[in-house]
């Protein structure tokens, strides 16, 4: 099974930058992927990474360390609308995910 | 607009009654999941289907069932509901390529009495 563990909560001002880490401890890993969602709503993709290093896309990125069991989600130039869960996902070798609790990120102007 | 349904968005259910949730995707997807959210525990695997005609069971499968019977739905059964079933349920679906991203359905809402 899958052990994933992050913070459950950050609080971040407008026009800042915030690091959401995720540890985990897999028996097989084949991926990790970063949803976010927002209160009341379903999870919605991301990133998606599956080699080490930073994968961009916008004001979001995200990193992963496959030696370390870890990963970070980057956002960058927060905006109000960022306040949000977001959900670190480890896929394992039968495609299944694996889901972390959840960081809830609250942005204040 | 392609996507994921489920049905009811919202449900109060008697302790011993019997549930179906619907779930329903028009993307052609392989895969087929069934995840119940809590706080505090967040999204945790119930059931799966790789293709049609074959069903997995997940991480909390107990006190549930589901069929795959076509490609498209794929439907989620609690036989007798108990409290401890009152959760958010959400269906997802992924076409299980490389990158099989996961694409979730707008959730379901079950409160059990």
């Amino acid at each position: 099974g899958q052990n994933i563990d992050q913070p459950t909560e950050m609080t971040a001002t407008e026009g800042a930058i915030v690091q959401i880490n995720c540890t985990y401890q897999t028996s097989g890993f084949n991926g990790l992927f970063w949803y976010q969602q927002h209160a009341g709503e379903a999870p919605t993709f991301l990133s998606y990474n599956v080699l080490d290093g930073l994968e961009e896309k916008g004001r979001f990125s995200s990193f992963l360390s496959r030696s370390k069991g870890y990963s970070y989600l980057l956002l960058k130039e927060l905006q109000m609308k960022d306040s949000a869960s977001y959900l670190c996902a480890v896929r394992d070798q039968d495609y299944k995910l694996s889901f972390g609790a959840g960081t809830t990120v609250t942005v204040r102007a | 607009i392609a996507g994921i349904t489920q049905a009811p968005t919202s449900q109060i259910l008697a302790a011993g009654r019997r549930m179906t949730l619907r779930c329903t995707q028009d993307m052609r997807h392989n895969a087929m999941y069934w995840y119940r959210q809590d706080l505090g525990l967040g999204l945790r695997l119930i059931h799966y289907s790789n293709t049609a005609g074959t069903t997995g069971k997940g991480e909390v499968p107990d006190g549930y069932s589901v069929s795959r019977a076509n490609t498209d739905d794929f439907p989620l059964t609690l036989a007798s509901a108990v409290p401890s079933q009152t959760s958010v349920y959400f269906c997802a679906s992924s076409a299980r390529g490389s990158t099989d991203t996961q694409y979730f359905g707008p959730g379901t809402r079950l409160t059990v009495l």
